[in-house]
Parts: C-alpha cells; structure tokens; sequence
C-alpha cells in the first residue's frame, strides 16, 4: 500500500520550543489531514486541509498544504508537555465514482516534551 | 453524544479461536473502517464500508471478516485468530463523498493472541 514519509520519527524537545515536522508522497491528495495520539487511545484530528496552499490553524497549531499537493507541514508554537504524543499526517485520495477515497498514514512522529 | 465506541477495550485471546470486535458510531457517518496499528508500521486499513449493505477489502485484510447490516454498527470478526493478529485496532468514520471528509476514530480494543 501507499506509504507517507513523515519526519522527523521522534523528537524530543524543552517546553517552550517550536516544533516542526512534515510528509512527504509520490502521490497527490485533495486532503491532508494532521492527527495526534495519547497513550492508549484512537487519533484524534488536529487540522484539516482541503485545498492546496492552505495554510490553517487550530490554537498553538499551523498546518499548510504543499502547492504540488504532494506534501504538508504542521507547527507547534511554544510547546507544553501536554503536546507529548505521536503525530500523524494522512493524506485522502477522494476515490472515484463509488470506489471509496482511501486515507493513507505517515508512520507518526513521536514528540517527547521536557519541562 | 459518544462519537464512536468500541468493544472489548482490550482482549486476550486463544490463537484458533474466533472473536468479533464491536464498533458502533452515531454520528449517522455513511462509511466505517477498520485499521490495525503495529509498532513501526502507522495505522493500515483492513477493510471499509462506504454504505451500508457494502464492504471492500483495504491493505491487510487476510484473516478479517467484516459485514454492514445498518448505519451505525461495523463489526469485525477473527474466524480463527492467530498471533499475528496481535495488534491494536481502531475502527473509524467519515462522511464519504463531501469535500470536507475526515475520518474520527473510536479509542481502540488492544487485541493479543496466545
């Protein structure tokens, strides 16, 4: 299946640092979606994105959508340790006609935060 | 309002035997999915339903059964598990067809097979 390159896999910062991480892929998608995970639960979405070049954000938070459609970024301004977690970007090939839109994943980043 | 549940939250299991993994949403979502989460491998999807009364088979969808006899429930079914199939599973939900779809999980049933 297709695979999302996402970086960086882990990173461990001080409270109060920027964060940055991306996704890159082969393919282009109409939506790329920004997802984070606690210990123990299901994603949660973060941002969404829905149109190239977009740039949106949600609090502390900024994602953008890569002019080629083939890539996204997401930001974390002056981090907390409640940010600790891991980090998914997903990109959503629409489907055509009645063949369902798939949601293909980056393998996560995984964001440690010092106090 | 729940969003999505899921059920057991976790489970130990014989291998060889079945065992049926609950997801009920009531968010009146058109399509439900099923993924498997593996350390190291993200999240792949199983299989999928884009309505009710219809499934298709996602990336790894050897061993699982699904079927979609209403809106809200999406059951997946381990005929004869194996531990392989040791993993955590999330079942998830969209609004399949509008521009603005995204797909909320529910919060996982942590699975191993013995």
């Amino acid at each position: 299946g297709q695979q999302l390159n996402q970086s960086p896999q882990s990173m461990f910062i001080q409270e109060g640092e920027d964060v940055s991480m991306n996704c890159t892929s082969s393919s282009i998608f109409n939506t790329w979606l920004w997802y984070k995970q606690d210990p123990g639960e299901g994603p949660v979405l973060l941002i969404a994105l829905y149109k190239a070049g977009e740039l949106t954000s949600n609090g502390r938070l900024t994602a953008q959508f890569g002019i080629t459609r083939k890539d996204s970024f997401l930001n974390i301004s002056a981090s907390i340790p409640s940010d600790v977690g891991i980090y998914f970007c997903a990109g959503l090939d629409p489907g055509r006609g009645s063949t369902l839109g798939r949601l293909y994943f980056g393998r996560g980043t995984q964001l440690t935060v010092w106090p | 309002i729940a969003g999505i549940t899921q059920a057991p939250t976790s489970q130990i299991l014989a291998a060889g035997r079945r065992m049926t993994l609950r997801c009920t949403q009531d968010m009146r979502h058109n399509a439900m999915y099923w993924y498997r989460q593996d350390l190291g491998l993200g999240l792949r999807l199983i299989h999928y339903s884009n309505t009710a009364g219809t499934t298709g088979k996602g990336e790894v969808p050897d061993g699982y059964s699904v079927s979609r006899a209403n809106t809200d429930d999406f059951p997946l079914t381990l005929a004869s598990a194996v531990p392989s199939q040791t993993s955590v599973y999330f079942c998830a939900s969209s609004e399949w067809g509008r521009r603005t779809d995204t797909q909320y999980f529910g919060p996982g049933t942590r699975l191993t097979v013995l």
